[in-house]
């Protein structure tokens, strides 16, 4: 595809249920990142991915979110056991690579409310 | 840790008004900086950067220069038009040496420009 892409474009869940989110990045672009956005509020880095493996999870609110990312491609989100204040646009954004010279390319991003 | 703080919106402005958009930063080393866009419906875009110090980055009659000395990359256009309203997000990554090149963003700044 032409642009990163992320579903489902929106997920309702109960309070408490797991969820998974997926990206698909721009065909090879090594480096992928998740960020959320909550409500009036900027978004927040939660991991890095340079190909498989994830240098930086530093972003992670809590053992409830894991990441991982298979064959330098897509990339799934998993909530655990979800709580309301996960409610929030869940992005995803890949580059060229892991550099500042590297624009990073937004996907549309995941609207998850936990009800 | 890293940090960046703009104005605070909404900003209402008339057409062919001049627009300014503070945004000032804290960061240790020398991070490189970014104003992304998000238009309604749409997903978030680049809109200019700027890599070191006294750079100016352009783009779409926007301009924002990087003023180290007073840590600050406030993004300007001389004359703004209705197809500029949207979300405007101030950024700054690459500020130490860690792996990636994640984002830290202010918390946005929405922009109303009416006819």
């Amino acid at each position: 595809g032409a642009g990163v892409s992320q579903s489902p474009s929106n997920k309702v869940t109960e309070k408490g249920k797991d969820v998974e989110l997926r990206c698909d990045p721009i065909s090879g672009h090594t480096a992928l990142y998740w960020y959320r956005q909550r409500l009036g509020q900027g978004l927040e880095f939660l991991i890095y991915f340079q190909g498989n493996s994830a240098p930086d999870k530093s972003g992670l609110p809590s053992d409830r979110f894991s990441a991982e990312r298979t064959g330098e491609s897509v990339s799934t989100l998993t909530i655990q056991r979800t709580q309301q204040e996960d409610s929030a646009v869940y992005l995803c954004a890949s580059s060229f690579s892991g550099t500042s010279l590297n624009e990073q390319f937004f996907g549309p991003g995941t609207r998850l409310t936990v009800l | 840790g890293n940090s960046v703080t703009q104005m605070e919106g909404p900003v209402t402005l008339s057409e062919e008004a001049f627009l300014t958009i503070n945004c000032t930063y804290t960061a240790t080393g020398y991070p490189s900086l970014f104003w992304y866009v998000q238009y309604p419906g749409e997903g978030l875009q680049l809109l200019l950067k700027a890599t070191k110090a006294d750079d100016k980055g352009s783009n779409k009659g926007f301009e924002a220069t990087y003023r180290k000395e007073t840590t600050s990359f406030h993004l300007e256009k001389g004359s703004v038009q209705v197809s500029d309203s949207a979300v405007y997000f101030c950024a700054l990554s690459g500020a130490r040496k860690a792996a990636g090149n994640k984002l830290t963003f202010g918390g946005g700044t929405r922009v109303l420009v009416k006819p």
